[in-house]
């Protein structure tokens, strides 16, 4: 069975201080691993897609990397803006018409 | 970003009555699709369209019926809502399978089933 699991649940960071999300995931012929954040309140916004292992994308402070087994997060100088759900997901199956999510990386920075 | 609207933003409802949401897109994208969201479970696929008329069950699609008429309106029905109904749903949309697999997000629409 396809599964995709992040940790930790939740992460408190001091701003400034670097730290790394992890997800990983079990699923047969990955097409795509896509990372999202999530305000309270609001819908998923789509932040990278990576597709094969030791490919990396960054966006300001993000970096998103990918192994055979499992994608971090690292986010480097955090900002109390960074504070978010950060969602990571896999197509399901071979049409990719589903993506598997897990449960989310709570992330608070605090000033 | 997609525009993805969803309607309505908020809906309390009582047990039993029967309750539509509306998703709207104006990015001409191939696919819809109708996600829950509760504490401790993510999210979880309800259905799936891959054309106008087409559709596809996900994983909890029970007591869920969905319709797609036009390619920029997607709607789901609860035929008769009950409590484990109360969730947020989002409406995500993809453009076809050329067009990569990442799926974009509507705002939300929190249901309240008393």
């Amino acid at each position: 069975e396809d599964q995709v699991t992040q940790s930790p649940e939740a992460l408190r960071l001091q701003e400034g201080e670097s730290s790394s999300l992890n997800c990983s995931y079990t699923v047969s012929g990955l097409r795509g691993l896509f990372w999202y954040r999530q305000d309270p309140g609001k819908g998923p916004e789509f932040l990278f897609t990576l597709y094969s292992a030791g490919e990396e994308k960054e966006k300001e402070r993000l970096k998103a990397t990918l192994t055979k087994k499992e994608s971090f997060l690292h986010i480097t100088a955090p900002k109390p803006e960074d504070s978010a759900t950060y969602l990571c997901a896999v197509p399901a199956n071979q049409a990719g018409t589903a993506l598997i999510f897990g449960k989310g990386t709570t992330l608070s920075v605090s000033s | 970003d997609a525009g993805i609207t969803q309607s309505p933003r908020h809906k309390v409802t009582e047990t039993g009555t029967p309750v539509t949401l509306r998703c709207h897109q104006t990015e001409n994208h191939r696919y819809m699709y109708w996600y829950r969201q509760d504490p401790g479970h993510g999210l979880r696929l309800i259905h799936y369209s891959y054309g106008v008329k087409d559709t596809d069950k996900g994983e909890v699609s029970d007591g869920y019926s969905v319709s797609r008429s036009k390619t920029e309106d997607f709607l789901l029905t609860l035929e008769s809502a009950t409590s484990s109904q109360t969730s947020v749903y989002f409406c995500a949309t993809k453009p076809g399978l050329a067009g990569g697999y990442e799926q974009y997000f509507g705002p939300g629409t929190r249901l309240t089933v008393t």
